[in-house]
């Protein structure tokens, strides 16, 4: 059974980075088949898709965030990384990572979410 | 961006009720439509891939059809376990855009 995990900061400081790191595990991380994704939820509201990284290092964003946001593989750990600069009280949210299916990228796996707030 | 609209964004149903949500999308998706279930602080769950295609631990009172724009989730006999919120989820081009939800809520 796979599982993702995120790690990282509960808090970040407004203008400062996010990072965070999802681990999975129970699955291979450098297959053609998936893509590694991230997708966040303001509290209270819906799902927005954040990006996605394949295992060749290919990265997609969505354009609101493009270039504020950088997301990484690290294929000998099974990790993959988002990072998010210059954050704002609109980036709070909950994290989630989760994995995607490449040929019809629907999202069959997910990390529980990590709790980001953005505040001095 | 490709928007996607679910309707009604809630609704009131009793165990055993049939249900049907509504998701249009803003252009055509040929069959990029999938679904999902949200429990509230839970990560969401997945559901239906290509607009019909119930994955295989999902329950067979579930079912979805559509395609072009237009896309409907069906729960045949509701149970307790399924008072959650329902998205769906464009896959045709990014950014991979999700409806807002509609909040199955109990009668």
């Amino acid at each position: 059974q796979v599982q993702l995990q995120e790690s990282g900061p509960g808090l970040v400081k407004p203008s400062q980075t996010l990072s965070l790191t999802c681990t999975v595990s129970g699955g291979s991380i450098s297959s053609d088949d998936y893509y590694w994704t991230w997708i966040r939820q303001h509290p209270g509201k819906g799902l927005e898709w954040v990006g996605y990284i394949s295992h060749t290092g290919d990265t997609y964003f969505t354009p609101s965030l493009r270039g504020r946001v950088t997301t990484s593989l690290d294929t000998s750990k099974k990790q993959f990384s988002l990072n998010l600069t210059s954050v704002t009280a609109a980036d709070t949210a909950v994290y989630f990572c989760a994995r995607t299916k490449s040929d019809w990228r629907y999202f069959d796996f997910w990390g529980q979410g990590i709790l980001v707030t953005v505040s001095s | 961006d490709i928007q996607m609209t679910q309707s009604p964004s809630s609704l009131s149903a009793s165990i055993g009720d049939r249900v049907t949500m509504s998701c249009r999308a803003g252009q055509h998706i040929n069959r990029f439509l999938n679904w999902y279930q949200q429990k509230p602080g839970k990560a969401p769950n997945f559901l239906i891939s290509a607009a019909s295609s119930v994955q295989s631990a999902v329950p067979s009172r579930f079912s979805a059809s559509g395609s072009g724009t237009d896309f409907t989730l069906t729960i045949s006999s509701l149970q307790p376990e399924d008072f959650a919120t329902y998205y769906c989820q464009q896959s045709y081009v990014p950014p991979y855009t999700f409806g807002l939800g509609t909040s199955l809520e109990i009668k």
